[in-house]
C-alpha cells in the first residue's frame, strides 16, 4: 500500500536556524497538509495546500513558516528562524479528492530546537 | 465556536473488557467524523470515518463507532480490548462542505490496558 514518507525522522537544530522538513506524499494525492503535535498535546493544523497554493492556514503558520511543492513530488515545510517553541512532531498528510476522502498521514519528523 | 471534545484524558481497562471512548463536537452542520490511533512515537492511523448513512460504522482492528446526531457525539467502541490496543486515540472532524478539508483534532484519550 502506498505510504506518505517524511525525512528526516528527527532533526535537532539551534534556535534561530532554518530547517526544512520534507514529505513525499502518495502520488495521486492533490491536497496536502502540515500538522504539528507538541509533546503531550493534540495534533494542530498548520496549513493546507492545493493546486500549488496555500488554501488555508492557521494562526500558528506565521511569516516564519512557508510551504512548497518544488518538483511535483516533494512537499516541504520551511521554518525560517526556529524558536524553542517550534519543538514538536510535524506530520505531513495528503488526500486524493474531496473532504470525505481519507487523509493519509506520514510518520512525522520530530523537531528539537535547542 | 467550533470544537471537538474528548472528555476522558486517560482510560484504563483490563484486557478482554469492553471499551468506549467519547467524542463530542460542536459545529453548525454535522462535520465529517474520524477516529485515529497513535502508538508511541508513531504517526496517525485511521480507524474509521463517518460521512452519512448508517450511524454505526465499522473500522479496522475490531473498532466501531456510533454517530448520534441528537447528542453531537461519535463514540468509539470495542467489545474486547487487546493489550496491543494501548495507544493514544484522537477524534477528528473535517467541516462539512469545505474543500480545504483540514482536520481538527480533539485532545486525545490515552488508553492503558491492564493484563
Amino acid at each position: 500500500e502506498p505510504e506518505v514518507t517524511q525525512t528526516p525522522s528527527h532533526q535537532v537544530t539551534q534556535m534561530g536556524q532554518e530547517v526544512i522538513l520534507r514529505c513525499v506524499p502518495i502520488s495521486n494525492h492533490l491536497y496536502f497538509y502540515w500538522y504539528r503535535q507538541i509533546l503531550g498535546q493534540k495534533v494542530e493544523f498548520l496549513v493546507s495546500f492545493y493546486n500549488n497554493e496555500i488554501s488555508e492556514k492557521s494562526e500558528i503558520f506565521d511569516d516564519q513558516f512557508s510551504v512548497e511543492r518544488p518538483d511535483g513530488s516533494n512537499f516541504t515545510l520551511k521554518i525560517r528562524s526556529t524558536k524553542l517553541e517550534d519543538s514538536a512532531m510535524y506530520f505531513c498528510a495528503g488526500r486524493a479528492g474531496g473532504p470525505t476522502d481519507t487523509q493519509y498521514f506520514g510518520p512525522g519528523t520530530r523537531l528539537t530546537v535547542l | 465556536a467550533q470544537s471537538v471534545t474528548q472528555p476522558d484524558i486517560h482510560i484504563t481497562v483490563s484486557e478482554g473488557a469492553s471499551l468506549e471512548l467519547r467524542c463530542n463536537y460542536s459545529y453548525g452542520a454535522t462535520p465529517y467524523l474520524f477516529w485515529y490511533v497513535q502508538s508511541p512515537g508513531q504517526g496517525l492511523q485511521l480507524l474509521l470515518k463517518y460521512f452519512s448513512g448508517d450511524t454505526l460504522v465499522q473500522g479496522i482492528k475490531g473498532f466501531e463507532a456510533e454517530f448520534k446526531r441528537s447528542q453531537s457525539s461519535f463514540n468509539l467502541r470495542k467489545p474486547s480490548v487487546h493489550w496491543s490496543d494501548a495507544a493514544e486515540y484522537f477524534c477528528a472532524v473535517v467541516p462539512y462542505n469545505t474543500n480545504a478539508g483540514k482536520s481538527t483534532f480533539g485532545d486525545g484519550t490515552t488508553l492503558t490496558v491492564k493484563p
